[in-house]
């Protein structure tokens, strides 16, 4: 497709499960960002990745989030141990090169719901 | 400790008037400031943006203004249609920083 994918759209999980999120970013964007939206919130910066490498990990809330990227494409945000106050809409955005004078495109979310 | 506020959590407009959408920033490194506009179940859009050198952006029914001495920015839509109703997300980053910062939204009412 030609716009940034992220799966599934929906996930619910019991707490304490580990749960892994997919984003498939527009082809040929280097660079990659993760956000988080918890209810009446507004984007929290998480990760952001240039190529493969991520060289700001500090919005990752604790320990149990990580995140890859392989191959300079796709990129899997993992939670382990869910808690309750992981459910959220995690987005994934792309631009053609990192900056933030490059727009950002926004895939249509992830929404955790952490039972 | 929010950098961005947006303090309206929602507005409503009547069709064809302007609709203004207030943000504050309490950063004054932030130099590049952006607009995104967000419909329920999709992704946030790019809409507008502007630079900490310029006071005034236009794009089409869209203008950005800032004043930088009162930290304050606005958008201005005019005139407002009914596919202008959405969620309105102010951001900024500041120089060598690769991150957006996002306020918590305004949602949009446009009424007929």
């Amino acid at each position: 497709g030609a716009g940034v994918s992220q799966s599934p759209s929906n996930k619910v999980t019991e707490k304490g499960k580990d749960v892994e999120l997919r984003c498939d970013p527009i082809s040929g964007h280097t660079a990659l960002y993760w956000y988080r939206q918890s209810l009446g919130q507004g984007l929290e910066f998480l990760i952001y990745f240039q190529g493969n490498s991520a060289p700001d990990k500090s919005g990752l809330p604790s320990d149990r989030f990580s995140a890859e990227r392989t191959g300079g494409s796709v990129s899997t945000l993992t939670i382990q141990r869910t808690q309750q106050e992981d459910s959220a809409v995690y987005l994934c955005a792309s631009s053609i090169e990192q900056g933030t004078k490059n727009i950002q495109y926004f895939g249509a979310g992830t929404r955790l719901s952490v039972l | 400790d929010q950098q961005v506020k947006q303090n309206s959590p929602s507005l409503s407009v009547q069709e064809g008037r302007i609709s203004i959408l207030n943000c504050d920033y309490t950063n004054s490194m932030f130099d590049y400031f952006l607009w995104y506009k967000k419909y329920p179940a999709e992704g946030p859009t790019f809409l507008i943006s502007i630079s900490s050198i310029k006071d005034k952006n236009e794009d089409g029914r869209f203008t950005v203004f800032l004043n930088k001495s009162a930290k304050h920015l606005s958008l201005h839509i005019v005139p407002s249609q009914p596919g202008d109703s959405a969620v309105y997300f102010c951001a900024a980053s500041q120089p060598r920083d690769d991150k957006i910062i996002f306020g918590k939204g305004t949602r949009l009412h446009i009424l007929p």
